[in-house]
């Protein structure tokens, strides 16, 4: 079946725009993350989303940063007012939720961010 | 605190030869999972092989094995007979019982095979 996707894959922007950055995840999967990975470093949690349950936000670097999952499913990563250092991959996971420490998570290709 | 600690940051092993890269984990839950994922250089990450914490035996998965010392906390990913192909960013992250059930990664460790 699909994997996890994102889009766009690229995104180039000038400093002080705003960005939205898209997650599909795998059908059927409950839980969804996005995570920053700067270059040649590990990855930042951000944010995850399990159910209709409120998301935890305790990864967001500043108010800048907000993500909503609409439905369930899709979710959305803004970024206003963009700065130099919020240049990264964005990467987006999803799991099958949180019942099971064994739940591994399946990432989506990223979406590579540059802020000019 | 940092929950996963990975202290090479880079790691070279010639080819067909054994590696183990190595990660302790931090957690006062009974009950968490441990994971193992590599980034090649083309970006995604690959799920390799995942511990309980209450999984008796190592995990292990073709020529990967998590060498689990509950006590040490840690959970070394040993790579068998290494191929080029295993030249790769690796990640040690963990999964607590408890709370929001974030995974939470170590900072990775680069490692090259030689030919």
């Amino acid at each position: 079946g699909a994997g996890v996707s994102q889009s766009p894959s690229n995104k180039v922007t000038e400093k002080g725009k705003d960005v939205e950055l898209r997650c599909d995840p795998i059908s059927g999967h409950t839980a969804l993350y996005w995570y920053r990975q700067s270059l040649g470093q590990g990855l930042e949690f951000l944010i995850y989303f399990q159910g209709n349950s409120a998301p935890d936000k305790s990864g967001l670097p500043s108010d800048r940063f907000s993500a909503e999952r609409t439905g369930g499913s899709v979710s959305t990563l803004t970024i206003q007012r963009t700065q130099q250092e919020d240049s990264a991959v964005y990467l987006c996971a999803s799991s099958l939720g949180r019942e099971r420490t064994s739940y591994e998570q399946y990432f989506g290709p990223g979406t590579r961010l540059t802020v000019t | 605190a940092q929950k996963i600690t990975q202290t090479q940051p880079g790691m070279f092993v010639q080819e067909k030869e054994a590696v183990t890269l190595d990660c302790t984990y931090d957690t006062s839950d009974q009950s968490y999972g441990l994971f193992w994922y590599k980034q090649p250089s083309s970006g995604e990450m690959i799920f390799l092989i995942y511990q309980g914490s209450y999984d008796e035996q190592n995990a292990t998965e073709g020529r990967y094995s998590l060498n689990f010392q509950k006590a040490r906390k840690s959970a070394n990913l040993v790579i068998s007979a290494s191929q080029l192909g295993d030249s790769a960013m690796y990640f040690c992250a963990m999964r607590e019982g408890q709370g929001n059930n974030d995974m939470r990664f170590g900072a990775g460790t680069r490692l090259t095979v030689k030919p």
